[in-house]
């Protein structure tokens, strides 16, 4: 089944303390992204990457870190959480990124609460 | 930067049509508008993705007007079941990054 996995779905960590949240997809998506959602703010992407060590800024990259060393893996690090890094996180892949035809596949969800 | 404004909610009920605008008055020409529902605690999903001129699928239909500065997502005939949010999303190409740019999102609350 093709489909975008995210891991862990839940966290709750203290602030300082590294974590990673994983994300892989099975579809051979060139691009992949990372989103977070706060009420009333909607969707606001974290970083994305056209592919395999290319990546780059979103409009709210601060404080997170990224790398695409593989094709289908997309991990998120949050090198010293802070609360206000509380939030959902999305992470999506698409074909090639283009808007051409292309629809975003979006995992699951990670709800991280920063305490 | 493309852009894009939607309203923050909108109230309908069961049966009736529903139409959510967007605007994206800086729509680049060779972007795509696309539509995506989102429920509570999930990812958003595919709704209906067009160019120009109208789209229709079993979902829902798609209305763009010559200028491309809006869209119009119609859902017809809504159940309590389309209670969501929906986003309308438009492709920003910079160079050779495409950085993908969410709308504010429409709460769509359907009444009994």
């Amino acid at each position: 089944e093709a489909q975008v996995t995210q891991n862990p779905r839940y966290l709750i960590t203290v602030t300082g303390k590294k974590l990673t949240v994983t994300c892989s997809q099975n579809m051979n998506h060139e691009y992949m992204s990372w989103y977070r959602q706060d009420p009333g703010l909607g969707l606001r992407q974290i970083y994305y990457s056209m592919n395999v060590e290319v990546t780059d800024k979103g409009d709210v990259p601060e404080g997170y870190k990224v790398s695409r060393k593989e094709k289908r893996n997309f991990p998120l690090i949050l090198e010293s959480p802070s609360p206000n890094q509380t939030s959902l996180y999305f992470c999506a892949s698409s074909l090639q990124g283009r808007a051409v035809g292309e629809t975003q596949y979006f995992g699951p969800g990670t709800r991280l609460l920063v305490l | 930067l493309a852009k894009t404004t939607q309203p923050i909610s909108m109230d309908s009920y069961e049966g009736q049509e529903v139409n959510i605008t967007c605007s994206h008055n800086n729509i680049a020409t060779n972007d795509y508008i696309t539509w995506y529902q989102q429920f509570p605690s999930q990812g958003p999903r595919f709704i209906i993705q067009g160019y120009k001129t109208k789209v229709t699928n079993e979902v829902a239909s798609l209305f763009i007007p010559a200028d491309r500065k809006s869209s119009t997502l119609s859902l017809p005939r809504v159940s309590l079941s389309d209670t969501a949010v929906y986003y309308c999303l438009v492709g920003d190409r910079m160079d050779s990054s495409y950085k993908l740019i969410f709308g504010s999102g429409t709460r769509l609350l359907v009444r009994p």
